[in-house]
């Protein structure tokens, strides 16, 4: 089963609004990165918070990580039409191996 | 940054025939890879992880003489799926760890998309 599960599933919104999605994960990690994926598309790395950190911010993009609650959010500020994509979350353990999560299917509409 | 590549970027085959999907470290080396299974609109799913030098680690569930995984180079890791039926239709995807950079961040390929008629 995924290690990561994400909500909302699914979420539209106009364009220059922001969009929140976030990812709760079971076992104790060493990073969570967040990737896009456009439709029918190879995975594109968005940012990497180790699990020492609690926020980080790349361009319009800001991902906080809670470790006690084992979640993380990704918020995407002003978005934009370009931004429609899935976004997944995955956690890094020990083994040195990603599991993902379900995803969210983010559009942003003109 | 780094490259990860794909090759073929889609197939198309019969039922019952081999088909190879070969993942390459463009610009840096890699002795772990990772190959990746997605079914329309799921997420992606581990199946195993391809060491250099080395047999590869399957997930659970996964048929690892279906599924034959080499890793001959520190640039190259091959996926066999082997006598392929419809059910096997997916896009898999790899992904290499380039540990000479930070080392924790995943590389991914662009994609195969495989349909087996």
């Amino acid at each position: 089963s995924q290690q990561g599960e994400e909500d909302p599933q699914a979420l539209s919104i106009q364009e220059g609004e922001n969009a929140t999605m976030n990812c709760s994960y079971k076992t104790s990690i060493n990073n969570l990165q967040w990737y896009r994926q456009n439709s029918g598309r190879g995975l594109v790395h968005l940012i990497l918070i180790r699990s020492n950190e609690r926020e980080k911010h790349s361009g319009r993009l800001r991902v906080t990580l809670d470790t006690s609650k084992k979640s993380s959010s990704l918020l995407i500020t002003a978005s934009r039409a370009a931004d429609t994509a899935s976004y997944f979350c995955a956690t890094d353990t020990n083994a040195g191996k990603s599991t993902f999560g379900d995803g969210t299917t983010l559009t942003v509409k003109p | 940054g780094a490259v990860v590549s794909q090759h073929p970027s889609w197939v198309i085959c019969k039922s019952g025939t081999s088909v190879k999907i070969e993942c390459r470290s463009l610009d840096f080396q890699a002795t772990t890879m990772f190959w990746y299974r997605q079914f329309p609109k799921q997420s992606l799913m581990l199946m195993a992880t391809s060491n250099e030098g080395s047999k590869a680690t399957y997930e659970q569930g996964v048929e690892k003489d279906k599924f034959l995984i080499n890793h001959a180079s520190l640039t190259l890791s091959t996926l066999t799926v082997t006598s392929a039926h419809p059910e096997d239709s997916s896009f898999y995807i790899c992904s290499a760890r380039d540990f000479g950079g930070l080392g924790e961040t995943q590389y991914f390929g662009p994609g195969t998309r495989l349909l087996v008629l």
